[in-house]
């Protein structure tokens, strides 16, 4: 199946600071991205989905600019996690769809830990 | 609204048993329908896609099935291996909709 890859795999950053994830589709292309946040023993919260070349689209309670999506290229979409709070810390997963299938494809995920 | 519910939540079984992990949805407009294994700490790795035209997919010792109608996925493991231990995410791509709706998942304990 297809790849998609996130970088860093775990972060630690201090409160107040700003952290770039990356997700990436190693060996596919992505017109549609989407972003995840996992809470403990929780399933998995749509936070927005990133269209290449336009704006991302976010869910309802999400804040847009605090959490910057880019979606520069079919491979490559970046979440920016602004001014972090210790209430950010959270598990953040990437996923990329195949336009074909709409098949949905996941990152090994980011362990975002604020201090 | 969709709502997709797993039963059970948790379940443990000796090795070499059967795994059978249900998934029931509300509404029946689906576009397709897939089952997840996610490993605690890591991502989702996609298993099984059955879109809504289909009754079933195969993969080696995984089988799903799809009854649209009733609004029910059945995903089977056969003989099961405690490297099967993990937790098992059913989720439908409904009509007209971007959104994937999750279930809160079986978590699944082969033991050796």
């Amino acid at each position: 199946g297809a790849v998609v890859s996130q970088h860093p795999s775990r972060v630690i950053c201090k409160s107040g600071t700003s952290v770039k994830i990356e997700c990436r589709s190693l060996d596919f292309q992505a017109t549609t991205m989407f972003w995840y946040r996992q809470f403990p023993k929780q399933s998995l919260m749509l936070m927005a989905t990133s269209n290449e070349g336009s704006k991302a689209t976010y869910e309802q309670g999400v804040e847009k600019d605090k959490f910057l999506i880019n979606h520069a290229s079919l491979t490559l979409s970046t979440l920016t996690v602004t001014s972090a709070h210790p209430e950010d810390s959270s598990f953040y997963i990437c996923s990329a769809r195949v336009g074909a299938t709409y098949e949905q494809y996941f990152g090994p995920g980011t362990r975002l830990t604020v201090t | 609204k969709q709502e997709v519910t797993q039963i059970p939540a948790a379940l443990s079984v000796p090795e070499g048993e059967n795994l059978v992990l249900n998934c029931s949805f509300t509404d029946s407009a689906i576009y397709n329908l897939q089952w997840f294994r996610q490993d605690p700490g890591k991502g989702l790795t996609s298993l099984l896609l059955i879109q809504s035209s289909q009754r079933e997919q195969t993969s080696g010792r995984l089988n799903a099935s799809l009854d649209k109608s009733s609004g029910r996925s059945t995903l089977y493991i056969a003989a099961s291996q405690p490297g099967d231990s993990a937790t098992y995410l059913c989720a439908v791509r409904p009509y007209g909709n971007n959104r994937l709706a999750f279930g809160k998942g079986n978590q699944v304990v082969v033991i050796p």
